[in-house]
């Protein structure tokens, strides 16, 4: 139980264009969902945490403008990178939580961006 | 504010031999400790979690580790290394005090030598 799926896994794109990354809880109801960045060689931070129906919080120096963060519904959470650029390559991993088990984070499998 | 230190970039161990890699944390309030690995372009797989209780957990393919208080520290612990064991593995605590965000540490590199 508690999988969390990302789509896509991997995706190229070109400057200037948007990418949607798709985030889903398969077997039980994500009230809060995560998402996280990470760089090579280095730590996830967190992006901004969004719940279900209501807007997301962004962790400070997050554009919020670039990086949309939609959780219409208790499964499926999407981020958009509006006008990707290269310095938005990165690994993009979504996690997620229930109102059952709020000290527990499921983690997505990633998904890597990369901007040419 | 909640933070991680795991003070090893890189550790390298023998196959067989026991392996350690160091966790410490800083929380205002009680902390919840969780131990993931994360293998080459993947996401994370959780390995232990400490929230209460027995101070030794243990959790996912052979590994434990052990919540000291006092000492405010969370090392994982595995008795006999595997070579497929090495991987990136971060620390990383939940102030349950202060909402639902995890913070992680900068990660661990395991190597297992054969």
């Amino acid at each position: 139980g508690a999988v969390v799926s990302q789509h896509p896994s991997r995706v190229i794109c070109k400057s200037g264009t948007s990418v949607k990354i798709e985030c889903r809880s398969l077997d039980f109801q994500a009230t809060t969902m995560f998402w996280y960045r990470q760089f090579p060689k280095q730590s996830l931070m967190l992006m901004a945490t969004s719940n279900e129906g209501s807007k997301a919080t962004y962790e400070q120096g997050v554009e919020k403008d670039k990086f949309l963060i939609n959780h219409a519904s208790l499964t499926l959470s999407t981020l958009t990178v509006t006008s990707a650029h290269p310095e938005d390559s990165s690994f993009y991993i979504c996690s997620a939580s229930d109102s059952g088990r709020v000290y527990e984070q499921y983690f997505g499998p990633g998904t890597r961006l990369t901007v040419t | 504010a909640q933070s991680v230190a795991q003070p090893e970039d890189q550790v390298n161990v023998a196959e067989g031999n026991p392996l350690t890699v160091k966790c410490t944390y800083s929380v205002s309030g009680n902390p919840y400790l969780f131990w993931y690995v994360q293998y080459p372009n993947r996401g994370l797989q959780f390995l232990l979690k400490y929230i209460t209780g027995d101070n030794l957990v243990k959790g996912s393919y052979g590994f434990e580790a052990e919540f000291n208080k006092s000492q405010t520290s969370f090392h994982l612990k595995k008795p006999s290394a595997l070579v497929s064991d090495s991987a990136l593995y971060f620390c990383a605590v939940r102030d349950w005090d202060y909402g639902q965000n995890f913070v992680f540490g900068p990660g661990t590199r395991l190597s297992v030598l054969p």
